[in-house]
């Protein structure tokens, strides 16, 4: 079955320490991008990339940062910048002809 | 600014009545809209988009969505709701070629038996 996946579900890290979130989607689509799920805010665009080896920031992208080496991989890096990662991370992917978003089943990140 | 307004945070509704869940927009181009639902702890499903053509849309799982451009809404509707739509509902509006969303704040669905 295509679809995307993340990995882990559960992610806990001590404060101060860098952590990668996975993404890996089968759907062969070029776009990629990463949101964060915070309570009654919504999602907000972390970074999002349109095709391989190239990114562009989102409306958050502070203390975070991501790499597209591969068109099925798209890794999120929450950094010891980030002053508040505690948060639901989604990761969607979509074709470049139409804007129809598919989701991942989320990452939930908890910094202690 | 571009936004989407999502004016109910919480509705509750009794298993069998309708339903219908506000979206309104502000969006300088033609915009493509969308409605997702989120299950607790989980992903975003899509359950029905616009993008131009008849303004009633059809989706998933019973639910239909009107695109009003004059009120510049896209309110969702099911006739009758069961007991497993009990979610979160998040409108988006998007614009082709910018493939950036903008979501709402999202309106949390509770059916009650």
């Amino acid at each position: 079955d295509g679809g995307i996946t993340q990995s882990p579900k559960y992610l806990f890290r001590k404060e101060g320490q860098n952590v990668t979130l996975s993404c890996e989607q089968n759907l062969n689509h070029d776009a990629m991008y990463w949101y964060r799920q915070d309570p009654g805010q919504g999602l907000r665009l972390i970074y999002y990339s349109q095709i391989v080896n190239d990114f562009q920031k989102g409306d958050i992208a502070e203390g975070y940062s991501v790499s597209r080496e591969k068109k099925e991989s798209f890794p999120l890096t929450v950094t010891s910048a980030q002053k508040n990662p505690t948060a639901f991370y989604l990761c969607a992917s979509s074709t470049r002809g139409t804007d129809e978003q598919f989701f991942g089943p989320g990452t939930r990140l908890t910094v202690l | 600014a571009q936004s989407v307004t999502q004016p109910d945070i919480h509705i509750t509704v009794s298993e069998g009545a309708s339903l219908e869940l506000r979206c309104n927009y502000s969006y300088g181009a033609t915009p493509y809209l969308f409605w997702y639902v989120q299950s607790p702890g989980q992903g975003l499903q899509l359950l029905l988009k616009y993008f131009s053509g008849d303004t009633l849309v059809q989706g998933i799982k019973g639910f239909e969505a009107e695109f009003k451009r004059s009120q510049s809404s896209f309110n969702l509707r099911k006739p009758s709701v069961h007991w497993s739509d009990a979610a979160e509902y998040f409108c988006a509006v998007g614009n082709s070629g910018t493939y950036k969303y903008i979501f709402g704040t999202g309106t949390r669905l509770k059916v009650l038996a």
